[in-house]
Order: structure tokens, then sequence, then C-alpha cells
């Protein structure tokens, strides 16, 4: 079993559309929960990250994290043709140093 | 926009040739990282390095090798290349420490090199 899994999609929707995406783990000691976004032909960069339970919110991006069932989501609002791209969610422990990935899903938004 | 430059963004060769990939950063970060990324798949780490003269393997098994004599810069080696080593390269820099605000364990990505062997 993977530690981190996620729907690899690909997810098409019309613009303005609210989009979720969601990883759940199985590790109990990831405590740091990270959403990257990667353009094609690109490095993955940093969107958001969450500390331990609960949510936070950035501009049209909201970050959901429930320790409780290893689940957590990102939520785009009023998504944009430039939203297209592959999400992928990322956690570590305590220390940081070990990230593991999701292996990202695949976005698209439609015009 | 992150200052950390990965050389040759596209590279294709012919099998028992061997190959270096180049990664730089200018951000003075202390952390190095390889991963490999082959497509719908995960990142997979193959090797960092948590500063200069210290390199560990990561946890795919990966033929390659990496040096890390200056802090800036962190190539991998491929020895003799065959097709299982066609993928995409990224490497990453990150400068892990938890300040008053919070996390800042944020890994920097070059854009890549995509490597195929023929």
């Amino acid at each position: 079993q993977k530690e981190v899994e996620q729907d690899p999609g690909p997810l098409s929707v019309p613009e303005g559309a609210i989009v979720s995406l969601n990883c759940t783990y199985s590790n109990s000691a990831f405590q740091y929960f990270m959403w990257y976004r990667q353009y094609s032909r690109k490095g993955p960069e940093l969107l958001m990250y969450t500390y331990s339970s609960g949510n936070k919110e950035d501009g049209r991006f909201t970050a959901q994290v429930d320790k409780s069932s290893k689940y957590i989501s990102l939520f785009i609002r009023d998504s944009q043709p430039s939203d297209s791209a592959t999400y992928l969610c990322a956690m570590s422990g305590s220390s940081a140093s070990k990230i593991i990935f999701g292996s990202g899903t695949r976005l698209s938004i439609r015009p | 926009e992150a200052d950390i430059y990965q050389t040759p963004r596209y590279l294709v060769i012919g099998t028992g040739k061997k190959i270096t990939l180049e990664c730089s950063q200018t951000m003075g970060h202390d952390k190095m990282y390889w991963y490999q990324q082959d497509p719908g798949m995960e990142l997979h780490l193959i090797h960092y390095s948590y500063g200069v003269n210290s390199t560990e393997k990561g946890d795919l098994s990966s033929e390659s090798t990496v040096s890390r004599i200056r802090t800036e810069h962190f190539p991998l080696t491929l020895e003799s290349a065959r097709p299982s080593h066609t993928s995409q390269y990224l490497c990453a820099s990150s400068e892990s420490r938890f300040g008053a605000g919070g996390y800042t364990g944020e890994l920097f990505f070059g854009e890549g090199s995509r490597l195929t062997v023929l």
C-alpha cells in the first residue's frame, strides 16, 4: 500500500466551477501537508501548506486537513483556465526532512 | 521565482553512454534533492544531500551517483545509461527550518531534465 494515494484524473471542469482535489494517507505521523502545482514541462511549485488539522485559505484556494480520517483536500473556487496543471499533494513528519508525494491529479479547466 | 537551474533540459543518448545531469542553486540552501518522475507517477526521491560532502540514497533504488563538493552544485551521474533510465529527473533544494512563522521546508524545483536512452 502506498503511503499517499491520489486520484490521477484527468479531471476536466468548466471555467468558474469549484474544483475539489483529494488525497488519503496511511502514516499517522504526518504533520505537514502541502499542495504543489506543476505546469507542463515545469518543476512543481508550492501552492499551500497546512500544519496538522484544519483549514487554510489563500485567495481562491482552500486547503483542508482531516487527520482523524487521514484525508486532505484542496478546493479551487472560480476556477480559471490558468489553473490547468497537475496538482500534487505532499506530506511530511515533524522533521520535515522526508516529503512523500502523491502521484498528482491532472486538472483541465475548459474556457 | 526560484533560482535553481538544471541542464540539459532534454537529452537523448545511446545505451552505455555516461551522462551527468547538472543542478545549481543560488539561494544558499543547505539541502538538495534529486527526484525521478514518470508520467502519472509520484515523485520518487533517489538522492539527497544535507550539506557539502554529505550525500544519501533516497527511497527509490537508483544506479546513479551524486556528489556535493560545493553548496550550490549537486550533479547526478549515470556511468552507463540504459533504456530503463529513461525518465524525468527533477532537482530541488530547501532550507528546512522551523521559525515563528511556521513551516519553511518548501522545496524549490528546477524545470527538470528529460532523459531518453535509446
